[in-house]
């Protein structure tokens, strides 16, 4: 059981090239998340998806889209990169109705706009 | 806005001390309060939570203390250890009853255990 899947770990890019992040589960849950990860900011919300077929903006949404390919895939992009996009990205899912409220974390994807 | 306030930031204890990590809230929607725990290189991971009808949980070396009233919870690690040592982020969840949650993280503390 892997959980979940982030590609790729790291990436470099330039100032206005684009590009996707992918996040993949096998829990069979409903709502995937997006984070990222900053020194002394925590962990801020991005975008979500309660259920397949839909999506919603968190708290941190401007410069990024997503896609929730499907139940188990769920896609963050870049259309424009910028310096200020540095960060470490996370994904996560949870499943409905959860009693813990666990959330289930991928590994994270570094990423560097230069 | 920061809607849960953690602090302190980062956090030096002796191995065996006692560490205690902070947090405040303001939103009485919230219903549900975990604590995450991250070592470095991986994402973060549950580590224990209480609900708000609960003044303290412990499980093993980890207590969660909570103040319903001054809306406040503290992550207590009695006997610290070197492998202790990571970021912890308390967090606070609204709708849990729901088919969706709205988690909220706090800006994390990062701790060390000197051997």
């Amino acid at each position: 059981n892997a959980g979940v899947t982030q590609t790729p770990k790291f990436q470099v890019l330039k100032t206005g090239q684009s590009m996707t992040l992918q996040c993949a589960q096998d829990m069979n849950h409903n709502s995937m998340y997006w984070y990222r990860q900053d020194p002394g900011m925590g962990l801020r919300l991005i975008y979500y998806s309660a259920s397949e077929g839909t999506t919603d903006k968190g708290e941190v949404p401007n410069g990024y889209n997503v896609s929730r390919l499907n139940k188990r895939e769920f896609s963050l992009r870049l259309e424009s990169a910028a310096p200020s996009q540095t960060s470490v990205y996370f994904c996560a899912s949870r499943g409905s109705y959860s009693d813990t409220g666990e959330l289930f974390f991928g590994e994270g994807s570094r990423l560097t706009v230069l | 806005q920061q809607q849960v306030k953690q602090s302190p930031q980062s956090l030096i204890v002796q191995k065996g001390g006692i560490s205690i990590i902070n947090c405040a809230y303001e939103n009485t929607a919230f219903d549900y309060f975990p604590w995450y725990q991250q070592f470095p290189g991986k994402g973060p991971a549950l580590l224990i939570a209480i609900r708000p009808d609960v003044s303290e949980k412990k499980e093993g070396r980890f207590t969660i203390s909570f103040n319903k009233s001054a809306k406040q919870f503290s992550l207590h690690i009695m006997d610290s250890q070197p492998g202790d040592s990571a970021t912890y982020f308390c967090a606070a969840i609204s709708g849990r009853n729901t088919g969706f949650q709205k988690l909220v993280f706090g800006t994390g503390t990062r701790l060390l255990v000197s051997p």
